[in-house]
C-alpha cells in the first residue's frame, strides 16, 4: 500500500491569510489528487496534479484560490488562499497505486 | 460526468444484524470501484477494491459486489458490531476522467 504523509493535520487560521498543505508519498506516482470535504458532506475533487504540468481544476475551483504545486513525483502542495470561514473543511490528498486509491490523513482547517 | 449515489443516507441497526449498503453510478465505463470507511474527523480507510473485470470481493465480514452493466455495487456487512459504526463511502474511477468520484456516503450506526 502507498503511504502518504500529509501535514499539517489541523490548523486554525485567521481570515484573509493563506495555508499550504503538504503531501509526501513514499514512492513515485504519476497523478495526485486534492479533495475537500465540507462538514457533513462527502469528498469533492478540487484538482488533479500531474508532475511537470499545471493542475487541472474542477468546476467551481480556481488556481488563484487553490494554487497547487507538483515539483516532483513524490510531493505536492495545496494552498488555500485568502481564507474565509467558508473554507473551513477537511482537505485530503490522494494517489493511486495499481489502481487502488490511497489517502493522506487529512488536514482539518478552521478559519476564524 | 460520472455521478455516484449512495442509498440510504443513514442507517441504524441493532448489533448482530446483517445489512446492505447500496451504491449506483451513471457511467459504466469504470476502471474499478472502491469502498471506504470514514470515522468522524478522520481520514479514509480502504475496505475493498473491485476491479472492473470482477464481480465481488470479500474481506472478513465484508462482501462487495459489482454489476457494471447496471451501474450498481453493494456492500454487505455480516453480523454487524458497534465498532462498524462509521460513514461508508463508495467511489469509482472512470475511464474517461481517470479520477475518483465519491458518493455522499451512508452513515451507519450499530447499536449495542
Amino acid at each position: 500500500s502507498a503511504v502518504i504523509s500529509q501535514k499539517p493535520s489541523r490548523d486554525i487560521c485567521q481570515r484573509g491569510t493563506s495555508l499550504t498543505i503538504q503531501c509526501q508519498v513514499d514512492s513515485q506516482v504519476t497523478m495526485m489528487f486534492w479533495y475537500r470535504q465540507q462538514p457533513g458532506q462527502s469528498l469533492t475533487l478540487i484538482a488533479t496534479a500531474n508532475q511537470g504540468s499545471e493542475a487541472t481544476y474542477e468546476s467551481g475551483f480556481v488556481i488563484d484560490k487553490f494554487p497547487i504545486s507538483r515539483p516532483n513525483l513524490t510531493f505536492s502542495t495545496l494552498t488555500v488562499s485568502n481564507m474565509s470561514p467558508e473554507d473551513s473543511s477537511i482537505y485530503l490528498c490522494s494517489t493511486y497505486r495499481e489502481s487502488e486509491a490511497f489517502f493522506g490523513q487529512g488536514t482539518r482547517l478552521t478559519v476564524v | 460526468k460520472q455521478e455516484v449515489t449512495q442509498i440510504p443516507a443513514a442507517l441504524s441497526v441493532p448489533e448482530g444484524e446483517n445489512l446492505v449498503l447500496n451504491c449506483s453510478f451513471t457511467d459504466s465505463a469504470i476502471y474499478n470501484l472502491q469502498w471506504f470507511r470514514q470515522d468522524p474527523g478522520k481520514g479514509l480507510t480502504s475496505l475493498l477494491l473491485i476491479q472492473s473485470s470482477q464481480r465481488e470481493q470479500t474481506s472478513g465480514r465484508l462482501n462487495a459486489s459489482l454489476d457494471k452493466s447496471s451501474g450498481r455495487s453493494t456492500l454487505y456487512i455480516a453480523a454487524s458490531q458497534p465498532g462498524d459504526s462509521a460513514t461508508y463511502l463508495c467511489a469509482v474511477i472512470s475511464y474517461n476522467n481517470n479520477d475518483m468520484r465519491f458518493g455522499a456516503g451512508t452513515r451507519l450506526t450499530v447499536k449495542p
